[in-house]
This record gives structure tokens, C-alpha cells and sequence, in this order.
């Protein structure tokens, strides 16, 4: 799976948008880009995940470049409960042995201030 | 409609000592992947099963480790003689199928048990 770049930390007032950027500069074709959360001491969960289109559900909205090298997940309104380490991951999603396993890398604390 | 359900939350083991993490995946959920979360890092891959079926554990360790998934039951990752190192959070995902809402494998994870080696 192709290897992702992310800022370790960002600040966000609550009530703005918050822009979480990734950078996957050499994602393959057939890797879709996924965006999971982990709040404190909880599990990961899934937000929101594309291959070329943007895509937006209740969540989140995620805009992928044209040339799919970089991406930003888009927190509309953030607020406090959405302070969080987020994950951006590549990887394929239909293929044999192994496309099953999420690679996590350390994400962005993103901080979600009053 | 209960999530994925792991327990103990919290577990502390003294070094030697036998550690078993049980995991009960969602309802009507087959597959069951096991992950670990060091200090301060990402959730790194250990084991995929099916029931009675362990199908890749190239990320669990080649000593000491194990993991189970049988016809009846939670899933368990049993970790013998245990050592400060294996002081980490454990996540367990599970998923209906192959496909699914997020692409192949509509992951749900788990709560996680926090294993301290004391």
C-alpha cells in the first residue's frame, strides 16, 4: 500500500471548517483513499473513503487532486467531540491476500478548540 | 445492534503470566481482524480469521502469540509468559463479508483491551 504523509497535529476553532490534508504522491490506480478517526481511548472509526470523485456523506467531505497525489478531508463544522487522531490510508480495494489489512501510520491530533 | 464487543476494557498482567483478550464481533459478522496499538504509535495489522480459520497472521508475533476464532464463541488472542513490551491497546475490527460498504471489508472496530505488563 502506497505510503501517506500527514501533519502530526492541527488547531481548529470550533464551529469552522477543519482541513485535514494527506499527501499519497505515489498511490497506484486502483488504491482508494480512506479516512478513519480515533477518538481518546476509543476504536478507530470509519469516515469517509474515495478513488477519484470527491465524495461527501453525513461525516465529511473528502476532496481528492486530479492527479490523486494528495487529498483533504473536510470537517464542516468541527466541535469539541471531534477532536481526534485522524488517518488517512491507501490501499486496494478489491484484490487478493492482504487488501484487507489497514495501515496505520501516527495521523493528525486534530484539536478542536472552544 | 451491539458493535463489535471486546473485554476485558483493561487487563494487568504480571511479567510471566498468561494474557487472553476475547473479542465478540457484530452480528452476523464472520471475519475478525486483531490489531496493536503501541504508545504513541498507528494500529498495526497482527491477525485475520474466519471461523475456525486463521487466514493471515503475518503480523502477529512468531513467538508466544495466538489467536483463535471457533465455531462458537468470541475470538480470542492469547498472549503467553507475557513482557513489559506486549504493554500495548488491542483492537479487534470485524466485517460481514469481502465487500462492503468501504470498499472490500466494511471494517467495525472495537473498543479495544489495554494490556499492562507490570
Amino acid at each position: 500500500d502506497a505510503k501517506t504523509t500527514q501533519p502530526p497535529s492541527m488547531d481548529c476553532a470550533e464551529g469552522r471548517a477543519a482541513n485535514l490534508p494527506c499527501n499519497h504522491s505515489t498511490i497506484s490506480g486502483n488504491e482508494y483513499v480512506y479516512w478513519y478517526r480515533q477518538i481518546h481511548s476509543q476504536g478507530p472509526q470509519y469516515i469517509i473513503h474515495g478513488l477519484k470523485n470527491n465524495e461527501t456523506n453525513e461525516m465529511a467531505s473528502l476532496i481528492i487532486t486530479e492527479d490523486r497525489k494528495s487529498s483533504t478531508l473536510i470537517l464542516p463544522h468541527a466541535t469539541l467531540r471531534d477532536t481526534a487522531v485522524y488517518y488517512c490510508i491507501v490501499r486496494v480495494a478489491d484484490s487478493g491476500a492482504g487488501s484487507y489489512q489497514l495501515t496505520f501510520g501516527k495521523g493528525t491530533k486534530l484539536s478542536v478548540i472552544p | 445492534n451491539a458493535g463489535v464487543m471486546q473485554n476485558p476494557r483493561h487487563l494487568v498482567r504480571r511479567r510471566g503470566q498468561e494474557a487472553r483478550l476475547r473479542c465478540s464481533p457484530m452480528k452476523g459478522h464472520s471475519h475478525v481482524y486483531w490489531y496493536r496499538q503501541l504508545p504513541e504509535e498507528g494500529l498495526k495489522f497482527m491477525v485475520y480469521l474466519q471461523k475456525e480459520n486463521i487466514i493471515d497472521e503475518s503480523g502477529m508475533p512468531k513467538e508466544r502469540f495466538s489467536a483463535e476464532f471457533p465455531k462458537e464463541g468470541p475470538s480470542i488472542l492469547r498472549i503467553q509468559q507475557v513482557v513489559r513490551g506486549d504493554s500495548a491497546a488491542y483492537f479487534c475490527a470485524s466485517s460481514p463479508t469481502t465487500r462492503g460498504r468501504f470498499g472490500s471489508y466494511g471494517y467495525t472496530f472495537g473498543s479495544g483491551t489495554r494490556l499492562t505488563v507490570v
